[in-house]
Parts: C-alpha cells; structure tokens; sequence
C-alpha cells in the first residue's frame, strides 16, 4: 500500500497570507490528524476528522482550520499567517477504529513564514 | 487534558551499549502507547506500541514496558548500533482518536 503523501512539500509565505495544505491518507484510513511541529514544542496536535467530520481539536486559534473529504484526503488551511506558523506540518492517518489505533505519518509540509 | 513528560531529552551512548528513554502521563484513561522514531529530515515512524491490558512487549532489540499503576512506560532498545541514532517520541492516546506526544529524545549512538 502506498503511504501517507502531503502536499506541497515545501511552501514559503509572508505574513498575513493564508495557506492550504493537503494530505492523502493510506487506503482505507478513515482517520487524519494534523500535527504541528517545532523545535521548542514537539508535536502539538491540532485536529482529527473522522469520515468527513471533526472528531478531535486541540489549542489552535480558529485561524487553523481543516477539512476532509469524502475520499478521506484532508486539507488543513492557515489564514493570516504569522512569523510563529513557521513549522513542520505533519499529517497522520489511521482506520479510525476503536481497536486498530496504529497511526502512519506523512513526510510533512515545511512551512516558511517571512 | 492529557499531559505527556519525557526523559531525558538528550542521550548519549556507547555503541553495543543499552538506551532506556521514559515516559509519564497524566490521564488513567489512556490506553495506548506508541513510540516513533525520527530520522533527521524524515517522517515519524512507529517502531513500537504498548496497549494498557500489557506489561511489556518486544521486538527484536527493543522493548517497551508499561507501569499504569505509576503512570508511566519505557523504551529500552539494547545492543544500540548507530543506525539508532534518531529523536525518539512517547505518545498517549484514548482509544486512538487524539494522540498526546512527548517532547522528544534525542539518541546519539557513538561508534
């Protein structure tokens, strides 16, 4: 099965744009969950959709925002970008199930802000 | 919510020597417990996972234990060769649906 895959790979934007972010889960996962990461925090989780919906959120400001579609890809969007968005943004997926929690992470977006 | 703690944060060994990184959470609901390991410029990757109704489980040269009395797990990986070397991460999760992460380990493996 192919992995997880994120796009684009790399993006560089200045403050105040916004950003969106895709991310294709593996066959069959129904689950996708973003995270952030940065050198000072770690993985910060910022949200999980199951099936179309919004499962899970963590402490972002309503500037992250996020979607999925009914092939299970997922978008996650940034507006008013500022100099502290710059990370690492890592998508997960899983089945989404119960009983099957293992969660596969894609290669990540790498997000500039200047 | 759940609160993830991780040590140390750097870890220096000796190839052939053993490395144990630890983990503390803080929500008893917690039930799951995988362990990533992340290659400089590369993807998170599950290297293993604990479930709550085990103690320990194996793989090769590396071990998870799980104390849920204490609230806490452990990564052991022995016979460290320096292909380990790498940022480790500890994470908790209820049922699977929202994942809190440690802050990371960083393991070097000295030839």
């Amino acid at each position: 099965k192919a992995g997880v895959t994120q796009t684009p790979r790399y993006l560089i934007k200045t403050r105040g744009q916004q950003v969106t972010l895709s991310c294709s889960p593996i066959s069959g996962h129904r689950s996708v969950s973003w995270y952030q990461q940065t050198p000072g925090q770690g993985l910060q989780f910022l949200f999980e959709y199951f099936s179309e919906t919004q499962r899970n959120k963590g402490n972002f400001p309503g500037r992250f925002s996020g979607r999925q579609f009914s092939n299970s890809r997922s978008e996650m969007n940034v507006s008013t970008l500022e100099l502290g968005d710059s990370a690492l943004y890592l998508c997960a997926s899983s089945l989404g199930l119960a009983g099957v929690p293992e969660q596969f992470f894609g290669p990540g977006t790498r997000l500039t802000v200047l | 919510g759940e609160n993830v703690e991780q040590h140390p944060s750097t870890l220096s060994v000796q190839e052939g020597d053993s490395a144990v990184i630890k983990c503390t959470y803080s929500d008893s609901a917690s039930n799951y417990f995988p362990w990533y390991k992340q290659e400089l410029g590369k993807r998170p990757q599950l290297i293993i996972d604990i479930r709550s109704n085990v103690g320990e489980k194996k793989d090769q040269r590396i071990a998870v234990t799980l104390n849920k009395t204490a609230k806490h797990f452990s990564l052991h990986i022995t016979e460290t060769q320096p292909e380990d070397s790498a940022v480790y991460f500890c994470a908790a999760s209820i049922t699977g649906n929202q994942f809190y992460f440690g802050t990371g380990t960083s393991l070097t493996v000295i030839p």
